[in-house]
Order: C-alpha cells, then sequence, then structure tokens
C-alpha cells in the first residue's frame, strides 16, 4: 500500500499570509505512460463534506479559486494557498489516485488568526 | 445538480450486518464508478470500497475486505453497502462519493454506530 505522509498537522496564519501544506508518498505517483502524477487534494471545512480541490497533481477542479496550487511530482508533492482567506479554514487532505488501495494522507487543519 | 443522498445508518450491535443506501442524481448514474469513503469521529478519511460503472471491477481496504460488499443498481441510481460482522472500528461517517480516482462528488454522509 502507499502510505501518504502529510505535513504540518496544523497550522494558524493570519488572513492574506500563504500558506504551504506537504505531502510525501512512499511510491511514486508518476505514471510513465502519459507523464501524470496521481495525486488530489481535498478540503473540509467543519461540518462539511470533502470537496476536491486539485487533481493529477495540479489541476485545479472548476470553480476553485487560483490561489489554490498544487504542485510536486514523484514523491513530494505540496499545496499552497496563497492570500488566506477566513473561509479558507478547514482540514486539507491529500489523496493517491495511482493504485488501489486509495490512501489519504492524515490531514492538516488550517486555522486563521 | 449532482446529488448523493446516502440511507440507511444507525446504531447497531458488534457482529450484526447493516446496509447502507446512496440515491444518485442530477449525472448519469451509470457512466461513473463510485466509491464508500468513512471518517471516524474527529479522525480522518478512510476509503472503504470502490466500483466501476458496470460493476466490473471492485476493491476494498484491506479492514473490510469479506466483511463489507459494494454494489450497485443502475436502473435504480443506487450504490449499495452491505456490512456484515460489524466491529466497534467500523464507527464513523460513511460518505457515498462519486468517480474513481479522484473523487470529484461527495454525499453529506450517513452515520454508523456500532457500539452495544
Amino acid at each position: 500500500d502507499i502510505v501518504m505522509t502529510q505535513s504540518p498537522s496544523s497550522l494558524a496564519v493570519s488572513a492574506g499570509e500563504t500558506v504551504t501544506i506537504n505531502c510525501k508518498s512512499s511510491q511514486s505517483l508518476l505514471s510513465s505512460g502519459n507523464q501524470k502524477n496521481y495525486l488530489a487534494w481535498y478540503q473540509q471545512k467543519p461540518g462539511q463534506s470533502p470537496k476536491l480541490l486539485i487533481y493529477l497533481a495540479s489541476t485545479r477542479e472548476s470553480g476553485v479559486p487560483d490561489r489554490f496550487i498544487g504542485s510536486g511530482s514523484g514523491t513530494d508533492f505540496t499545496l499552497t494557498i496563497s492570500s488566506v482567506q477566513a473561509e479558507d479554514l478547514a482540514d486539507y487532505y491529500c489523496q493517491q489516485h495511482y493504485s488501489y488501495p486509495l490512501t489519504f494522507g492524515s490531514g492538516t487543519k488550517l486555522e486563521i488568526k | 445538480e449532482v446529488q448523493l443522498v446516502e440511507s440507511g445508518g444507525g446504531l447497531v450491535q458488534p457482529g450484526r450486518s447493516l446496509k447502507l443506501s446512496c440515491l444518485a442524481s442530477g449525472f448519469t448514474f451509470s457512466n461513473y464508478g463510485m466509491n464508500w469513503i468513512r471518517q471516524a469521529p474527529g479522525k480522518g478519511l478512510e476509503w472503504v470500497a470502490s466500483i466501476s460503472s458496470s460493476s466490473s471491477y471492485i476493491y476494498y481496504a484491506d479492514t473490510v475486505k469479506g466483511r463489507f460488499t459494494i454494489s450497485r443498481d443502475n436502473a435504480k441510481n443506487t450504490l449499495y453497502l452491505q456490512m456484515t460482522s460489524l466491529r466497534s472500528e467500523d464507527t464513523a461517517l460513511y460518505y457515498c462519493a462519486r468517480r474513481l480516482g479522484a473523487v470529484d462528488y461527495w454525499g453529506q454522509g450517513v452515520m454508523v454506530t456500532v457500539s452495544s
């Protein structure tokens, strides 16, 4: 199974700051066939279901603000949230969609100071 | 509008069974693979099972293999999860979720509590 290690587990920032969340996989998520990385990011606001932000490591889901940026390749990935807003208060999860069993990172709780 | 509405949850004793349903609307259900993903209270997300659009491919997490069965009825736009031999560690909010791989829509979830 592919283990997803996410860091930090929590962070608190002020509105307007830039946030970086890291995700490392125990195996490469890069497909040699199409050179795509099978890594997704989700946002889960308090009391809500998760929402897809990013898939294939850097493709933003329709309707997701462009301040959410996914990057990385192979085994190391990053979700960057620029100019954080109060509404970004949430838990963030990475997930590999390269192979079964699908696995998630343990989550990052983002708090707004 | 895509909607996924789960039902069938509740309080059940250890060792008993429960069947969850997910009614889909707003899209062509038979074109999409589907998943069950769960979240224990205060914990992270855990993938449970996936089924392809025509039920040709089915995958399970090791933690539920042999106890849970995922199935679908495309004529009824409904996804199912039959859960048997339930354990306390199966206590969680169970989400129905669309699309294999990177999930693009999630239901609101249905709570399953396993306790005596």
